[in-house]
């Protein structure tokens, strides 16, 4: 696609339920991130997947949230037994630089996000 | 841990003046620098990314600029208009900071006609 997109836009969740929000970066991007912004925050870093291989999962909160990329391109973030601090905005963003490995050229394109209000 | 710092938190400005928009960190061993726009309820648009080795860029009104040994930024952006209204995000992206980018609170924009 032309850009990176989430779905749902909108998910309501009640306190304890399992969550699956969906990413496709854009095609062919090699990089993928996700982020977790908090109301008048920035975007804090969740984990970073380079194709398939998760490289980096350092800012996943706790073992309730996990994320996959099987194949490389569509990515998932999990988050088992919501509770209510879990409410933000979750951004991904893919990019692709040339070398294939994050460098100077990294330049990262976000999708609109989806918001998790858990209730 | 890389902390990015936004100054102001917030700005309102009339139409057609120039402001600047600051951003600092404090971990200088980035591989570069990406402003962001931010419309309420939207995902993050890039407006210009730095590399490391740059020291700035421009696309249109807008003009970045990056002195990466005194860890800062700033976003020129001339001649405003209402359309600017939206949160600007600096992010530093690589580096020591390792396979991520670290961002800002943002700066709020409101241009007012």
């Amino acid at each position: 696609g032309a850009g990176v997109s989430q779905s749902p836009r909108y998910k309501v969740a009640k306190r304890g339920q399992d969550v699956a929000l969906r990413c496709d970066p854009i095609s062919g991007h090699v990089s993928l991130f996700w982020y977790q912004q908090a109301l008048g925050q920035g975007p804090e870093f969740l984990t970073y997947f380079q194709n398939e291989a998760q490289l980096d999962k350092s800012g996943l909160p706790s073992d309730r949230f996990f994320a996959e990329r099987p194949e490389g391109s569509v990515s998932t973030l999990k988050i088992q037994r919501t509770q209510q601090e879990d409410s933000a905005v979750y951004l991904c963003a893919s990019s692709s630089p040339p070398e294939g490995f994050f460098n100077m050229n990294t330049e990262a394109f976000f999708g609109q996000g989806t918001r998790l209000t858990v209730v | 841990k890389q902390e990015v710092t936004q100054i102001p938190a917030a700005l309102s400005v009339p139409e057609g003046e120039n402001l600047v928009l600051n951003c600092s960190f404090t971990d200088s061993a980035i591989y570069n620098l990406q402003w962001f726009r931010q419309d309420p309820g939207k995902g993050l648009t890039s407006l210009l990314l730095i590399q490391s080795s740059q020291r700035e860029q421009t696309s249109g009104r807008l003009n970045a600029s990056l002195d990466k040994s005194s860890g800062r930024s700033t976003l020129y952006i001339a001649a405003s208009q209402p359309g600017d209204s939206a949160t600007y995000l600096c992010a530093v992206g690589g580096g020591n900071t390792g396979n991520q980018f670290y961002f800002g609170t943002g700066t709020s924009l409101t241009v007012i006609p």
